[in-house]
């Protein structure tokens, strides 16, 4: 199936500081989708990006899908509290058997 | 109204033991699936279903069976319980990928089962 990578596992940061998820793969892609799963909860669609270079903007969250459209980025401006939670990317898997695969997340921290 | 929901939200079991989530969806959507989310919040793929066929991940133990009585309900049938099998186990559902290439193709979650097995 479709795999992509994504980075950082893991990343702290003080309240107003900006944040940046990042997501790649070896194939190009037909499009790419973002979640948010707050702690407890569930994962929770955000957008889907699917024109190369794309970028779209919500409130503080800007999304962007690469040239090449193997590449995407979530940044967060200004992160706030309630910005906390693992924000996923996914895609889905070409060919025949088509899924919807997604990236390990990256699970922010934001401190106050 | 709940979108798509799963019952029960925490099941603690003995290993060995045979049980059973269910899930079910009120969007009128193909397309069903099976997540697990491990301690390190990795999302890993179980099944995917809609009415023409069921693509089962290759790692998924065959103790593991999804059931599908009618297009709405995909539920997850787990036999010979093991420690492993801990975690949570997402149900989820979204229009049938293939068709919607260019459209909307978001996934709608249960709010998830917390599976122990001790």
């Amino acid at each position: 199936g479709q795999q992509v990578m994504q980075i950082p596992q893991y990343q702290h940061v003080q309240e107003g500081e900006d944040f940046t998820t990042y997501c790649n793969s070896s194939t190009t892609l037909s499009n790419i989708q973002w979640y948010k799963q707050r702690p407890g909860g569930h994962p929770v669609f955000l957008i889907q990006l699917v024109k190369s270079g794309e970028v779209k903007k919500q409130k503080r969250l800007t999304f962007q899908f690469g040239e090449a459209k193997k590449n995407s980025s979530l940044h967060i401006t200004a992160t706030q509290t309630t910005d906390v939670g693992t924000y996923f990317c996914a895609v889905i898997s070409s060919g025949s058997a088509r899924q919807l695969t997604f990236g390990s997340g990256t699970q922010l921290t934001v401190l106050p | 109204d709940t979108a798509v929901s799963q019952t029960p939200k925490y099941l603690v079991t003995q290993m060995g033991n045979d049980k059973s989530i269910k899930c079910e969806q009120n969007l009128g959507h193909d397309t069903m699936y099976w997540y697990k989310q491990d301690s390190k919040k990795f999302l890993k793929i179980m099944f995917s279903y809609n009415n023409k066929e069921l693509i089962i991940n290759e790692t998924v133990p065959n103790r593991f069976s999804p059931k599908s009585p009618d297009k709405a309900h995909l539920n997850l049938h787990i036999n010979s319980l093991e420690l492993g099998d801990s975690a949570v186990y997402f149900c989820a559902s979204s229009q049938e990928l293939g068709q919607a290439r260019q459209g909307n193709t978001e996934a709608f979650f249960g709010q998830g089962t917390r599976l122990t097995v001790v």
